[in-house]
């Protein structure tokens, strides 16, 4: 079974639509992470959890929100979504424990919206 | 603040031809260094890694050594495969300030492998 595992894989919402990804990990990771994925750009943090008290703002937060509901859930909101939030959304863990920062990624969500 | 420039893609080559892709980093402290590959329709999987200067990752016959008076870890292999076709990210992670605990990636560079 996939460490991390996300869902939906694919879906397809309506502009204004409030929409829900989920992630899981068995990982056993304290840190947890939401990532948007568009051609060219890379990949651009939208929030991140250092344990599940903890919520703090990537570099593309706006339109979007998270809830850490434990250890080994990461869920990410679209409260009204909207065309340009069409992308690839990935969620990754990492081990504190590990000095060298890596992370780990799901298989990713392809959100579209119309 | 942190970033990561990777050469621009899309590379084309022939089976068993040699491969680079360049990457550069601006970072404060000691960052380590990753590079990621996507296969189509997957998530990223770490191929290596380099947690210090001069250290070489390597992984599946690719490798890249921590260059810090070039700011550099470029991608290497010798033979590319057909099944080596996907995308390449680099990316840096360190502790200094605001970038404690993320990683910054790079745009990634497609690379597509012909028989």
């Amino acid at each position: 079974d996939a460490d991390v595992t996300q869902t939906p894989r694919n879906r397809i919402t309506k502009t204004g639509k409030r929409i829900m990804l989920e992630c899981s990990q068995t990982k056993g990771h304290d840190r947890m992470y939401w990532y948007r994925q568009d051609p060219g750009l890379g990949l651009r943090l939208i929030y991140y959890s250092f344990d599940v008290k903890d919520i703090n703002k990537g570099e593309i937060s706006d339109g979007y929100s998270v809830s850490r509901q434990a250890q080994a859930k990461f869920s990410l909101s679209l409260e009204s979504a909207i065309p340009n939030q069409t992308a690839l959304y990935f969620c990754a863990t990492s081990d504190p424990g590990q000095r060298s920062y890596e992370q780990y990624f799901g298989p990713g969500t392809r959100l579209t919206v119309t | 603040g942190n970033s990561v420039t990777q050469m621009e893609g899309p590379v084309t080559l022939s089976e068993e031809a040699f491969l680079t892709i360049n990457c550069t980093y601006t970072a404060t402290g000691y960052p380590s260094l990753f590079w990621y590959v996507q296969y189509p329709g997957e998530g990223l999987q770490l191929l290596l890694k380099a947690t210090k200067a001069d250290d070489k990752g390597s992984n599946k016959g690719f490798e890249a050594t921590y260059r810090k008076e070039t700011t550099s870890f470029h991608l290497e292999k010798g033979s590319v495969q057909v099944s080596d076709s996907a995308v390449y990210f680099c990316a840096l992670g360190n502790a200094g300030g605001t970038s404690y605990g993320k990683l910054t990636f790079g745009q990634g560079t497609i690379l597509t492998v012909h028989p």
